[in-house]
């Protein structure tokens, strides 16, 4: 069965280091996000990706962050200068359709400690 | 805006016996309802949807959930549990309108299967 992947599952990185989290979407999906889940709270959206661009960021994702699709495979989500508050599970999600409604399919997760 | 409650923290309940996980969500506008279940070192899959229609609504695995638009509620219910439905489980909503796939979540249920 086809699988959303993430790469590494668990990062640690010095405070104002910069990391790149990886994902491999599932192959004929076309749109992209990004979620993140702080230890004990909820699971936040931080971004949504369709034709090389953003479709939609909240409030979370500032300057800080940046996605992109380099090679027409991965997805990656860069977090410049890490901040300890970054710290966090970021889940990568994949879907066929932005049809409202339709699934997305999650991948296991990267874990990011930053110290 | 939207926003999502899940009223228990952890539900725990013992093997074959009945259980509901509670949703309640706030939106101003027309929204469709998800439950996912994450199991232990995996990513979120879906357990079933209310889009239209019926409100009840059949899942993978034995679950099912009622819409009821009047109390703002999606409950979950499985009517025998088995150890192996043991996970952390999410109400997720998201509005009927739009075309970006942004999941609004609750703050998860873990449910603990006791033998």
């Amino acid at each position: 069965e086809p699988e959303v992947t993430q790469t590494p599952s668990h990062q640690v990185t010095q405070m104002g280091q910069e990391v790149i989290l990886r994902c491999v979407p599932i192959s004929n999906h076309l749109y992209f996000y990004w979620y993140r889940q702080i230890l004990g709270q909820k699971v936040e959206f931080l971004v949504s990706f369709y034709n090389n661009e953003i479709s939609e960021k909240s409030e979370i994702f500032d300057d800080q962050f940046s996605v992109e699709r380099p090679d027409g495979s991965n997805f990656t989500l860069k977090i410049r200068s890490t901040k300890l508050e970054d710290s966090a599970m970021y889940f990568c999600a994949s879907s066929e359709s932005h049809r409202q409604g339709g699934e997305l399919f999650f991948g296991e997760g990267s874990r990011l400690t930053v110290l | 805006a939207q926003s999502v409650t899940q009223l228990d923290s952890q539900v725990p309940v013992f093997e074959e016996a009945p259980v509901e996980l509670r949703c309640n969500y706030s939106s101003s506008v027309s929204v469709y309802l998800f439950w996912y279940v994450q199991y232990p070192n995996q990513g979120l899959q879906l357990l079933l949807k209310y889009l239209s229609g019926s409100t009840l609504v059949k899942g993978i695995n034995g679950f099912e959930a009622e819409f009821n638009k009047s109390q703002t509620s999606f409950h979950l219910r499985k009517p025998s549990v088995h150890i192996s439905d043991t996970a952390e489980y999410f109400c997720a909503v998201t509005p009927s309108s739009g075309n970006t796939g942004k999941l609004i979540f609750g703050q998860g249920t873990t449910l603990q299967v006791k033998p």
